[in-house]
């Protein structure tokens, strides 16, 4: 079985500052590794993913996660936030043999103001 | 355009009425999946589809029932309601596999009285 931990429940900043929010799983079997985000009533968008090769990721909106096998750890960066980016942040794992659930963490909800 | 639908958006019922949550994607995947969504929980699967007539309880699915008798629809139907239902629900589809870019429909809001 697999789990999820994103260490922080909310992370506020200001606006062009740099962030990264905190990913970490457990998992018996090899996985891949997702971020979604949800923006206010809206449905959740696939940012990026880790399916193998280099464990540098870059996803959608200047957004980069960087996997650590080692650590087990998949964390998310920008270098830059914009105020358009305060939304839910959901860390996701998948088992890479059976491939049925996507278990995801419990969230952070990142809040960029001016 | 690609997307997942869901309907009714929101919905207030009254403990015991059966209802059912319409889910349908125009993309011709294989794989769809019912979400629910807690403050402070993220989301946990009640139940997916890998095809038609396959589907299998995920981590939730406990007073939930689903069907796939077609392709494109996967209906979530709650037989007796209760309050401890009361969330916010999402279809999900994607090609063929959980691992694959999962498509996320705009979510229902239900509250059980």
């Amino acid at each position: 079985a697999q789990s999820v931990t994103q260490l922080d429940s909310q992370v506020p900043v200001f606006e062009e500052a740099p962030v990264e929010l905190r990913c970490n799983y457990s998992s018996s079997v090899s996985v891949y590794l997702f971020w979604y985000v949800q923006y206010p009533n809206q449905g959740l968008q696939l940012l990026l993913k880790y399916l193998s090769g280099s464990t540098l990721v870059k996803g959608i909106n200047g957004f980069e996660a960087e996997f650590n096998k080692s650590q087990t750890s998949f964390h998310l960066r920008k270098p830059s936030v914009h105020i358009s980016d305060t939304a839910e942040y959901f860390c996701a794992v998948s088992d890479q043999q059976a491939g049925t659930a996507l278990i995801f963490g419990k969230g952070t909800t990142l809040s960029v103001s001016s | 355009e690609a997307q997942v639908t869901q309907n009714p958006r929101y919905l207030i019922t009254v403990t015991g009425k059966k209802l059912t949550v319409t889910c349908s994607q125009n993309m011709n995947h294989e794989y769809m999946s019912w979400y629910r969504q807690d403050p402070g929980l993220g989301l946990r699967q009640i139940y997916y589809s890998m095809n038609v007539e396959v589907t299998d309880k995920g981590d939730v699915p406990e007073g939930y029932k689903v069907s796939r008798k077609e392709k494109r629809n996967f209906p979530l139907i709650l037989e007796s309601p209760s309050p401890n239902q009361t969330s916010l629900y999402f279809c999900a589809s994607s090609l063929q596999l959980a691992a694959d870019t999962q498509y996320f429909g705009p979510g229902t809001r239900l509250t059980v009285l």
